[in-house]
């Protein structure tokens, strides 16, 4: 089976300052591993994946997420955070093994809030 | 806007009754995927199809059913409706088969039943 946990359920930063929102995974395979925003009233909004190859990955609108095997992490990042990335961040794993669809599992979300 | 639509915007209804959500994908995408967001279950992945063909189910309740025609709009059929569905119905669209590939979602019709 696959899970993948967002330990906080919101993340308070100041505005400027770097900021980092948690994923761990759990699968049998190797993952793909993807981040998702939402803001107010509007759909999920794709920021970055992990498939393969280089664990830094880049993603929109600046933010990037590193993939660590060791830790089983994927956690989301941004060296400075804006008052309009304040939203709803979703963590998604799916195991990489081609035994058929596999759904994309989706963590709880994290609430980020940034002050200005 | 993510090029995927869905109507209608907000869904009011009585238990018992039934309703149809559509979903328009994004152009050239031939994927859609059908979500449930409530407070208490979050994102559940409900179900998939690929160029009018059933891909995959996830945690739809027998009541629900769904299909994709051949303009690959896709519609979300849910009957005996109780309390318990009231929650935000995501679909998104890709343009393969592949659930690697990231989905692109529309901004969700807010279903209430009382």
């Amino acid at each position: 089976a696959q899970s993948v946990a967002q330990p906080e359920d919101q993340v308070n930063v100041a505005e400027g300052n770097p900021l980092t929102v948690k994923c761990t995974y759990s699968v049998s395979g190797n993952p793909y591993l993807f981040w998702y925003v939402q803001y107010p009233n509007r759909g999920l909004q794709f920021l970055l994946k992990y498939i393969t190859g280089d664990n830094l990955v880049k993603g929109s609108y600046g933010f990037e997420a590193e993939f660590n095997k060791s830790q089983t992490s994927f956690h989301l990042k941004k060296p400075s955070a804006l008052v309009s990335d304040s939203a709803l961040y979703f963590c998604a794993v799916r195991d990489r093994r081609n035994t058929g669809f596999q759904k994309l599992v989706f963590g709880t979300g994290t609430r980020l809030l940034v002050s200005p | 806007d993510s090029g995927v639509t869905q109507t209608p915007k907000h869904l009011i209804t009585a238990t018992g009754q039934r309703v149809t959500l559509r979903c328009s994908p994004r152009s050239g995408d031939l994927s859609v995927y059908w979500y449930q967001q409530s407070l208490d279950q979050g994102l559940q992945f409900l179900i998939h199809y690929y160029n009018g063909e059933e891909r995959a189910k996830g945690n739809i309740l027998e009541r629900f059913s769904a299909q994709q025609f051949p303009d690959l709009h896709s519609e979300l059929n849910l009957s005996s409706l109780e309390l318990g569905d009231s929650a935000l119905y995501f679909c998104a669209s890709s343009p393969g088969p592949r659930d690697m590939d990231e989905q692109y979602f529309g901004p969700g019709t807010r279903l209430t039943v009382t």
